[in-house]
């Protein structure tokens, strides 16, 4: 069975300094891995997604993934962040090998705060 | 091009009554997925439907049901509400299973 693990609840960072938010997945079939961000009041979006491929994955907002299968981990990456990366990241695993995008696994979600 | 819209946005209801969600996704998309989210379970799986047909169901009680038409669009229903349904409740949007999905903004649902 597929599961994801995301090992910090909380990450406080200053303001242009570099970010790590870290996922771990388990997964007894094909693995399709995603992040979402969701900010307050809102919906998810979609910040990048590995289906196949290069395992450096680049997202939107400068965010960028690496998938390493020997790890099984899936973690993600700014180089510098803004007050307005302030949110809450989820890291998903697809629940089939078919590649669906629809039948999410989440992780508890790690909310990131930016401070000046 | 309009994003998902969920209706109604809040609701608060008793415990032993039952609520309709709905869902309006993007105009063109055929897959609708819907998600639990709380603060102690996070973000879980209820159901995805592709042309009207249920694709994939989460572990949830038959209690949780859901449905969708022919425009796309699609209900929840939660029969007999308990305390421990109080919940944003996500619909997300995709034009198949195998693409990206759009999440509306959630309808949080309050049981007293």
């Amino acid at each position: 069975a597929q599961s994801v693990t995301q090992l910090d609840s909380q990450v406080p960072v200053f303001e242009e300094a570099p970010v790590e938010l870290r996922c771990n997945y388990s997964s007894s079939v094909s693995v399709y891995l995603f992040w979402y961000v969701q900010y307050p009041n809102q919906g998810l979006q979609l910040l990048l997604k590995y289906l196949s491929g290069s395992t450096l994955v680049k997202g939107i907002n400068g965010f960028e993934a690496e998938f390493n299968k020997s790890q099984t981990s899936f973690h993600l990456r700014k180089p510098s962040v803004h007050i307005s990366d302030t949110a809450e990241y989820f890291c998903a695993v697809s629940k089939d090998d078919g590649g669906s995008q629809g039948n999410l696994i989440f992780g508890k979600g790690t909310k990131l705060s930016v401070k000046p | 091009k309009a994003g998902v819209t969920q209706t109604p946005r809040y609701l608060i209801k008793t415990r032993g009554q039952q609520v309709t969600l709905s869902c309006s996704p993007i105009s063109g998309h055929r897959s609708v997925s819907w998600y639990q989210q709380t603060p102690g379970q996070g973000l879980q799986f209820l159901f995805e439907y592709f042309s009207e047909t249920q694709r994939n169901k989460g572990n949830f009680p038959g209690r949780f049901s859901g449905r969708q038409f022919s425009n796309s669009r699609s209900e929840m229903n939660v029969s007999t509400l308990e305390l421990g349904d109080s919940a944003l409740y996500l619909c997300a949007s995709s034009l198949s299973p195998f693409n990206e999905q759009f999440f509306g903004p959630g309808t949080r649902l309050t049981v007293l």
